[in-house]
């Protein structure tokens, strides 16, 4: 079965750090490029970064850009992203996602695995 | 514009067709292909449409969509109870070198 499972949110106060992680089974992880939506409970999705598949191109949304780092590792099939300086607007609930078929990048066809998410919440 | 622009709301009844409008520019639905998500409030997207008009395996065909310039739709033919949920649409954005989703649509089967 294909899944993902994000990990790692919690409660943080403004300007700390958190590491999300997402763990890939049932399929070649390091065959697809990958990418971080998050969603204020609510509100709309988010693209916030995405990682093709040997981690050589990555991308980040302006509003988290200089702040928050994506990583993989393809040996342990895990996906990651460090968030540090966290704003009170950084709060959402966080999903890992897959993209779709063979290219490997982290744009291109839709993404067609998600995860459940993980909660972040950014408060004093 | 680097901005995806969805109807807050569309409604019908049982058995009717709806369409949902996604509008664009140049960076992002003219040179790129448009995917449509489907989420049921408390759960996680699920892919609906990609590639602009291409159904994912497990996806009825009451499903469909297009694309012309810089806008698409999605047309849900055959209106199910089921089919309540908030719908996005989604495109590569060249400006931003990143994904740029709509604001989002709730249908409401009445």
């Amino acid at each position: 079965e294909l899944q993902l499972e994000e990990s790692g949110g919690g409660v943080v106060r403004p300007g700390g750090s958190l590491r999300l992680s997402c763990a890939a089974s049932g399929f070649t992880f390091d065959d697809h490029g990958m990418n971080w939506v998050r969603q204020v409970p609510g509100k709309g999705l988010e693209w916030v970064s995405g990682i093709s598949w040997n981690g050589g191109n990555r991308g980040y949304a302006e509003s988290v850009k200089g702040r928050f780092t994506i990583s993989r590792d393809n040996a342990r099939n895990f996906l990651y992203l460090q968030m540090n300086s966290l704003r009170a607007d950084d709060t959402a609930l966080y999903y890992c996602a897959r993209v779709g078929g063979d290219s490997g990048s982290y744009g291109g066809r839709g993404m067609d695995v998600w995860g459940q998410g993980t909660t972040v919440t950014v408060s004093s | 514009q680097s901005v995806l622009t969805q109807p807050p709301s569309v409604s019908g009844t049982p058995g009717q067709r709806v369409t949902i409008s996604c509008s664009g520019g140049s960076s992002n639905i003219r040179s790129n292909t448009v995917n449509w998500y489907q989420q049921v409030p408390g759960t996680a997207p699920r892919l609906l449409i990609h590639s602009n008009t291409q159904r994912p395996s497990g996806v009825p065909d009451r499903f469909s969509a297009s694309k012309s310039g810089t806008s698409a739709s999605l047309a849900i033919s055959g209106l199910q109870s089921e089919d309540e949920s908030d719908y996005y649409c989604a495109a590569w954005d060249d400006s931003l070198n990143g994904w740029l989703f709509g604001g989002g649509t709730k249908l409401t089967v009445l």
